[in-house]
């Protein structure tokens, strides 16, 4: 068990429809990143905060959108859903104590869109 | 994040040492070398991290040379539970850095 936590484990929606993945980080993490696996296109970073600020922008949609909130959770929204937007989706945290390039995934969450 | 070249897959059989080599040219002097596993439908694990030389844990052995141009990860006596794909990453982030992850090493344990 990485401590950080993701909720929904699965979520099937139609095309068109918008749906709200959450993160919560491990204790203490202040940074907070998005990543998508497909299986045409592997793992790809999406959007990075820290401490509230959108800190590194990747391979991130318009359609897409994230924020980090007080207490540290993150929300990414994905909008006008595509059938290539189906997916799992990972959260991961990072404190800057941490050595370079360690990070601690979720669980993720599997998003199927029909 | 410096490029970084490994194989596409690999098998073994259980009970054996598996050397996974990553090449990684142009590392910087500043970077690190890190190794990410990855089960299937789960969430990376980080799992070793050297700058040079020799690294071990409870889980695996990372050998760097003098030069860093490569790297290998070190596996003692897989299980079939060693199944999964393995991520070298080279970088000099801060825990604060996005991780770019390549296509891996499909390691397949075979009993």
């Amino acid at each position: 068990d990485s401590g950080v936590t993701q909720t929904p484990k699965h979520l099937i929606t139609a095309t068109g429809q918008r749906v709200t993945l959450r993160c919560s980080p491990r204790s203490g993490d202040l940074s907070v990143y998005w990543y998508q696996q497909s299986l045409d296109q592997g793992l790809q970073f999406l959007i990075q905060y820290y401490n509230g600020e959108e800190r590194a922008k990747g391979n991130i949609l318009e359609r897409f959108s994230a924020q980090q909130f007080p207490d540290l959770h993150s929300e990414l929204n994905l909008s006008s859903l595509e059938l290539g937007d189906s997916a799992l989706y990972f959260c991961a945290s990072s404190t800057r104590a941490g050595g370079p390039l360690e990070q601690y995934f979720g669980p993720g969450t599997r998003l199927t869109v029909t | 994040l410096a490029k970084t070249t490994q194989p596409i897959s690999m098998d073994s059989y259980e009970g054996q040492e598996v050397n996974i080599t990553c090449s990684h040219n142009n590392i910087a002097t500043n970077d690190y070398i890190t190794w990410y596993q990855q089960f299937p439908s789960q969430g990376p694990r980080f799992i070793i991290q050297g700058y040079k030389t020799k690294v071990t844990n409870e889980v695996a052995s990372l050998f760097i040379p003098a030069d860093r141009k490569s790297s290998t990860l070190s596996l003692p006596r897989v299980s079939l539970s060693d199944t999964a794909v393995y991520y070298c990453l080279v970088g000099d982030g801060t825990g604060n850095t996005p991780l770019v992850f390549g296509k891996g090493t499909r390691l397949s344990v075979i009993a």
